[in-house]
């Protein structure tokens, strides 16, 4: 079957830097997608990796090894707008996304 | 532009009643799907439609169906609702230079 793992849930600290992990066994890699997602509102998307190796978007970046079959998103200098969910996904041999259940941020300040 | 619409916002439904989500995209994409989001559960594709006239089934499809008559408009109807089709319904385009999806608003559905 296919599966994606990510933390129920993190906390951390208004300013510090987190790294939210996402394991994956799928039927074919055509991309990795993280999505945030805020309490109430629809995913955004926020980052793409299709190659191994570290994007980086501004205070977020992804990585992605696709030999392991994992990726991690970094979120640098916490905000507290930061509070969210976070949505990994995979896009299968059938080009459809496989979601993750999602990885809860609580920042504290 | 509105990007993705989705209507209505929210619905209380009596279980056995019929019922169609709306979902509207002016983006041009050809590509759209729509999912179910539960508490503690990844989003789950119901259908989607790779282009206009054609639809497929998604992971969880029964007793949901969908129709595409044209790129612009992709509803999604409940032929006899049931309470575990409580939950909060997205419909998604992709496209953008990824091809990555785009979300609607949600529709928040409880079904009693």
């Amino acid at each position: 079957g296919q599966n994606i793992d990510q933390p129920t849930e993190m906390t951390a600290t208004e300013g510090a830097i987190v790294q939210i992990n996402c394991t994956y066994q799928t039927s074919g890699f055509n991309g990795l997608f993280w999505y945030q997602q805020h309490a109430g509102e629809a995913p955004t998307f926020l980052s793409y990796n299709v190659l191994d190796g570290l994007e980086e978007k501004g205070r977020f970046s992804s990585f992605l090894s696709r030999s392991k079959g994992y990726s991690y998103l970094l979120l640098k200098e916490l905000q507290m707008k930061d509070s969210a969910s976070y949505l990994c996904a995979v896009r299968d041999s059938n080009y459809q996304l496989i979601w993750g259940a999602g990885t809860k941020l609580i920042i504290k300040p | 532009t509105a990007g993705i619409t989705q209507a209505p916002t929210s619905q209380i439904l009596a279980a056995g009643r019929s019922m169609t989500l709306r979902c509207t995209q002016d983006m041009r994409h050809n590509a759209m799907y729509w999912y179910r989001q539960d508490l503690g559960l990844g989003l789950r594709l119901i259908h989607y439609s790779n282009t206009a006239g054609t639809t497929g089934k998604g992971e969880v499809p029964d007793g949901y169906s969908v129709s595409r008559a044209n790129t612009d408009d992709f509803p999604l109807t409940l032929a006899s609702a049931v309470p575990s089709q409580t939950s909060v319904y997205f419909c998604a385009s992709s496209g953008g230079y990824n091809n990555e999806q785009f979300f609607g608003p949600g529709t928040r559905l409880t079904v009693l």
